[in-house]
């Protein structure tokens, strides 16, 4: 079965450095989706993608994050400016149509963590 | 503004037993509704969904139940297994391109 790959698994990064998540979503997904979990609480939505562009975002995805698609299949993440309170595991999902017609299919997530 | 969340935030059972979630919604206009199952380490994992206009949907040992009179949806997994432990997440879309996920109740079934 297609399965949305992250990596790297674990990141460690120096406050105020930049970071890359990386993430292949299912190859004929059309939709893809940032997402972050701080240990213990709920998913939260980050930001959704779709034909080259942003298509919505939460208060959370602020200047400090931008994604990109580079080529036909990486879906990237990057936080420009780390935070402490950035540390959290990020997953990325993909879906073949819209978040309110077909459910959203889930990375293992990278776990990111600040020093 | 929308909110998900659930009432127990642990459920232990026997196994073989049958297990119900349960999860709240603020939003009289979500139409669509997804639960998920995350593994300690792992992503969430697609388990069911359900649109609006229906009020049960069944798989394979899971079923969904969704009042609309009282916003309030459960997952009901039958004859529990071991295999079944982990934190369940219901997830709503409103009319967007985003999820909007519950709090999660975590499962233990006891052998």
């Amino acid at each position: 079965e297609p399965e949305v790959t992250q990596t790297p698994s674990h990141q460690v990064t120096q406050m105020g450095q930049e970071v890359i998540l990386r993430c292949v979503p299912i190859s004929n997904h059309l939709y893809f989706y940032w997402y972050r979990q701080i240990l213990g609480q709920k998913v939260e939505f980050l930001v959704s993608f779709y034909n080259n562009e942003i298509s919505e975002k939460s208060e959370i995805f602020d200047d400090q994050f931008s994604v990109e698609r580079p080529d036909g299949s990486n879906f990237t993440l990057k936080i420009r400016s780390t935070k402490l309170e950035d540390s959290a595991m990020y997953f990325c999902a993909s879906s073949d149509e819209a978040a309110s017609t077909r459910p959203q299919h889930f990375g293992d997530g990278t776990r990111l963590s600040i020093l | 503004g929308e909110s998900v969340g659930l009432h127990l935030p642990t459920l232990s059972v026997q196994e073989g037993d049958n297990s119900i979630i349960n999860c709240a919604y603020s939003n009289s206009a979500s139409d669509y509704f997804i639960w998920y199952k995350q593994e300690s380490g792992k992503g969430p994992q697609f388990i069911i969904d359900i649109r609006s206009n229906m009020d049960k949907r069944q798989g394979q040992r899971v079923t969904v139940l969704l009042n609309k009179t009282v916003k309030h949806l459960s997952l009901q997994i039958a004859a529990t297994q071991p295999g079944d432990s982990a934190v369940y997440f219901c997830a709503e879309a409103l009319l967007s391109n985003q999820f909007y996920f519950g709090t999660g109740t975590s499962l233990t079934v006891i052998p």
